[in-house]
């Protein structure tokens, strides 16, 4: 089954300690990107990459990083998370014409 | 990079035809036009996409006129399992560049 699977999927952390969101995708796509969801805000992308090797930055990057050794993963890094990263990330990988294929999701809070 | 805007919200009766348009006045040429449904704490899920004309499926109709600056995306008798938020984007991955925008979203309310 084509599938966005991430992990973990849900989060309690505190302030300043370091944590990872896995992110794999079994379908082959080149394309994989991040969002964050907040309350009247809407979906707004962290990072993304467009190959392997290859990251850039989204509308929203500060505190995060990523990195993307293989095509099917893509781990979201909070080095220090803060109490404003508290959200809901999405994972999602991309074919060519844009159409996007998300996780399920990772609700994660920072106390 | 091609923005959108939507309605933030709209209220429909049960088995009732409803319409939600989208501008996109900065569409590029290599860009489609694609429509997502998210429920609560769910990541979105494709509903149709497009890039010219009208495009059908067993969901949902995409109408997309000449000039490709607006799109609508047409649910035929909706029910309350169709409350939910739906998203236009465009974009495509063919330039290189990252152009996959998300708008704010329509919210669909249907009413019994």
């Amino acid at each position: 089954e084509a599938q966005v699977t991430q992990n973990p999927r849900y989060l309690i952390t505190v302030t300043g300690k370091k944590l990872t969101v896995t992110c794999s995708q079994n379908m082959n796509h080149e394309y994989m990107s991040w969002y964050r969801q907040d309350p009247g805000l809407g979906l707004r992308q962290i990072y993304y990459s467009m190959n392997v090797e290859v990251t850039d930055k989204g509308d929203v990057p500060e505190g995060y990083k990523v990195s993307r050794k293989e095509k099917r993963n893509f781990p979201l890094i909070l080095e220090s998370p803060s109490p404003n990263q508290t959200s809901l990330y999405f994972c999602a990988s991309a074919v060519n014409t844009g159409e996007l294929f998300f996780g399920e999701g990772s609700r994660l809070t920072v106390l | 990079l091609a923005k959108t805007t939507q309605p933030i919200s709209m209220d429909s009766y049960e088995g009732q035809e409803v319409n939600i348009t989208c501008s996109h006045n900065n569409i590029a040429t290599n860009d489609y036009i694609t429509w997502y449904q998210q429920f609560p704490s769910q990541g979105p899920r494709f509903i149709i996409q497009g890039y010219k004309t009208k495009v059908t499926n067993e969901v949902a109709s995409l109408f997309i006129p000449a000039d490709r600056k607006s799109s609508t995306l047409s649910l035929p008798r909706v029910s309350l399992s169709d409350t939910a938020v739906y998203y236009c984007l465009v974009g495509a991955l063919k330039t290189g560049a990252n152009n996959l925008f998300f708008g704010t979203g329509t919210r669909l309310t249907v009413i019994p």
